[in-house]
């Protein structure tokens, strides 16, 4: 069974912080997603990597691949308290059906 | 808005009962996908669906079964319902059977509001 562990599970600091949360398995994967999910509605895709090393910047949010593409991490500049949300990683591979999530990450921005 | 809806979105129900969650996907999404979200815990894949087909199964129990039309809406049957059940249910659909793939078949998932079940 392929799990992603992430960390922290909590996270809450002031705005105009910067911060990174991670994403890790013992297993290697294809491709690398990462969602937000915010209260009251289902996640939605921010970027997928898929190779390894892979940086992917999306305004003030850096997306990493591991060189193994075992990890991933994601980290943001200056946090808004827009970013506020339940950030989840999902790993996949090649021909096989099944997204794999994360436990998650839980933002918390401080205005 | 995903293009994906889900309802009811609101389901209280008492132990032993059955309920039934229906999700319609996106135009042109013949993929379906239904996760359970409990409190403080990442999604569980539950049950994939393509075209009419189940094509993966994950951590979902035998009281709990689903399928998926050939207007490719899909429903999700929990029965003898236990307090353990109380979560969100979601439903996702994508193009591709694929998910996770980038570039043009992309396997993005795009998520429904959920339906939020609790057994009292």
């Amino acid at each position: 069974t392929q799990l992603l562990e992430q960390s922290p599970q909590f996270l809450s600091i002031q705005e105009g912080e910067n911060l990174t949360v991670y994403c890790n398995s013992s297993s290697v994967f294809s491709s690398l997603q990462w969602y937000r999910q915010e209260p009251g509605e289902g996640p939605v895709l921010l970027v997928t990597v898929v190779t390894g090393g892979e940086v992917k910047k999306l305004k003030r949010l850096t997306f990493q691949f591991g060189d193994a593409r075992k990890d991933s991490s994601l980290h943001i500049t200056a946090a808004q308290p827009g970013d506020t949300g339940l950030y989840l990683c999902a790993g996949a591979n090649f021909g096989n059906e099944k997204l794999t999530f994360g436990t998650g990450t839980r933002l918390t921005i401080i205005p | 808005d995903s293009g994906v809806t889900q309802t009811p979105k609101h389901l209280i129900t008492a132990t032993g009962q059955r309920v039934t969650l229906r999700c319609s996907p996106r135009s042109g999404d013949l993929s379906v996908y239904w996760y359970q979200q409990s409190l403080d815990q990442g999604l569980q894949f539950l049950i994939q669906y393509y075209n009419g087909e189940e094509r993966a199964k994950g951590n979902i129990l035998e009281r709990f079964s689903a399928q998926q039309f050939p207007d490719l809406h899909s429903e999700l049957n929990l029965s003898s319902l236990e307090l353990g059940d109380s979560a969100l249910y979601f439903c996702a659909s994508s193009v591709s059977p694929y998910p996770g793939l980038a570039g043009k078949n992309t396997g993005e998932l795009f998520f429904g509001e959920g339906s939020r079940l609790t057994v009292l």
